[in-house]
């Protein structure tokens, strides 16, 4: 299976803050890959595709890059209703997996 | 606007099969391919495995042994079958559709989840 290993784990910014996260892969996956944002309770919400195409109805603050075995992704302008936990995903091949999660809080 | 809708049972006895169904509204079963995905408490997560409306499937290996997705396309349903459950199966389940687009493939949609709980 490829491993999926985000950092950091938890992170605690301000509203206004500019945040960066980052998933590495355990072998090159190319762009197949993925983010998704979940809040207590909700369903996760896909936010990137293709490591860097944004889903229909996310806000362009969000964004996403890289390839190969390292991506990231960055919030221009954290929103209160950004605080949730990211996971990354890869799509490269089955089974799919999913990085263990970064917590976003509120500082 | 899709919609998926989870049912089943929340508290399950060990050995157990556990039996899922993922409800499709607002858009067609019979392309794309639906996934069912769980969360055990505490942790992240995790694909179990898909079916294509063809009824073509693909499980996780370490799950592959005890576990069946199906789809109806008359009732515009698919489900989960877990045999032999134990408290390591207690988890959200969340079913989800897959897009499959220039060989990307990504959860588009997905259910509220349900909680399985696995106790004696």
């Amino acid at each position: 299976d490829i491993q999926m290993t985000q950092s950091p784990s938890s992170l605690s910014a301000s509203v206004g803050d500019r945040v960066t996260i980052t998933c590495r892969a355990s072998q090159s996956i190319s762009t197949y890959f993925n983010w998704y944002q979940e809040k207590p309770g909700k369903a996760p919400k896909l936010l990137i595709y293709a490591a860097s195409s944004l889903q229909s109805g996310v806000p362009s603050r969000f964004s996403g890059s890289g390839s190969g075995t390292d991506f990231t992704l960055t919030i221009s302008s954290l929103q209160p209703e950004d605080f949730a936990t990211y996971y990354c995903q890869q799509s490269y091949s089955t089974p799919y997996t999913f990085g263990q999660g970064t917590k976003l809080e509120i500082k | 606007q899709v919609q998926l809708q989870e049912s089943g049972p929340g508290l399950m006895k060990p050995s157990e099969t556990l039996s899922l169904t993922c409800t499709v509204s607002g858009g067609s079963i019979s392309s794309n391919y639906w996934n069912w995905i769980r969360q055990p408490p505490g942790k992240g997560l995790e694909w179990i495995g898909y079916v294509y409306y063809s009824a073509n499937s693909n499980y996780k290996p370490s799950l592959e042994s005890r576990v069946t997705i199906s789809v109806d396309t008359s009732k515009n349903q698919f489900s989960l079958t877990l045999g032999s459950v134990t408290a390591a199966d207690t988890a959200v389940y969340y079913c989800a559709r897959a897009r499959y687009n220039s060989g990307h493939y990504y959860f588009d949609y997905w259910g509220q989840g349900t909680q399985v709980t696995v106790s004696s």
